[in-house]
């Protein structure tokens, strides 16, 4: 069973720019959640999908947005990039009522 | 404000010794907790979880122990192995709360030296 894929691995942006990320979760999964990892913050949870449907959302700003679609595949988007956006952004899947996610290898974002 | 707490950034254990890793939690409404692990340039994969209801939770070599009074938990791996050098992150989940939230520590970076 492939795993979670995340596209593009590497993203180099300036400041000001917007960016799109997509993951596609394992076959099945419904659920896809998106986490930002910095150095100084560790993981920190960004937003959560469920059957096309936001379920949750961390504490960041509007510029971060994301949007399911009907195969589960997502994506996020970020707009006005800012220097502190430079992070690695996870992306993970789980199945309905399991307690367990699966990651991706993320992609690492640099905004200039 | 920090959740979820793992206050050694990183631990050197000897091969085939034990190796414990803490992680501490100030929020009694959590009821499920995680930990993976992460390799450089991978994403997190999961290792081992444990419900609040229970104390112990056993696979192969690894073992994690909740401290509900203490609000405490630890993972015991034996024997420590090379292969799992990595950064090992505790995560917990809220009760009642959806799947796909998980509040993270930020994590402790296990060396295992041959």
């Amino acid at each position: 069973k492939a795993g979670v894929t995340q596209t593009p691995r590497y993203l180099i942006k300036t400041r000001g720019q917007q960016v799109t990320l997509s993951c596609s979760p394992i076959s099945g999964h419904r659920s896809v959640s998106w986490y930002q990892q910095t150095p100084g913050q560790g993981l920190q949870f960004l937003f959560e999908y469920f059957s096309e449907t936001q379920r949750n959302k961390g504490n960041f700003p509007g510029r971060f947005s994301g949007r399911q679609f009907s195969n589960s595949r997502s994506e996020m988007n970020v707009s006005t990039l800012e220097l502190g956006d430079s992070a690695l952004y996870l992306c993970a899947s789980s199945l309905a009522f399991a307690h367990e996610q699966f990651f991706g290898p993320g992609t690492r974002l640099t905004v200039l | 404000d920090q959740q979820v707490k793992q206050n050694s950034p990183s631990l050197s254990v000897q091969e085939g010794r034990i190796s414990i890793l803490n992680c501490d939690y100030t929020n009694s409404m959590f009821d499920y907790f995680l930990w993976y692990k992460k390799y450089p340039a991978e994403g997190p994969t999961f290792l081992i979880s444990i419900s609040s209801i229970k104390d112990k939770n056993e696979d192969g070599r690894f073992t994690v122990f909740l401290n509900k009074s203490a609000k405490h938990l630890s993972l015991h791996i034996v024997p420590s192995q090379p292969g799992d050098s990595a950064v090992y992150f505790c995560a917990a989940r809220y009760y009642g709360g959806s799947q796909g939230n998980l509040i993270f520590g930020k994590g402790t970076k296990l060396s295992v030296k041959p």
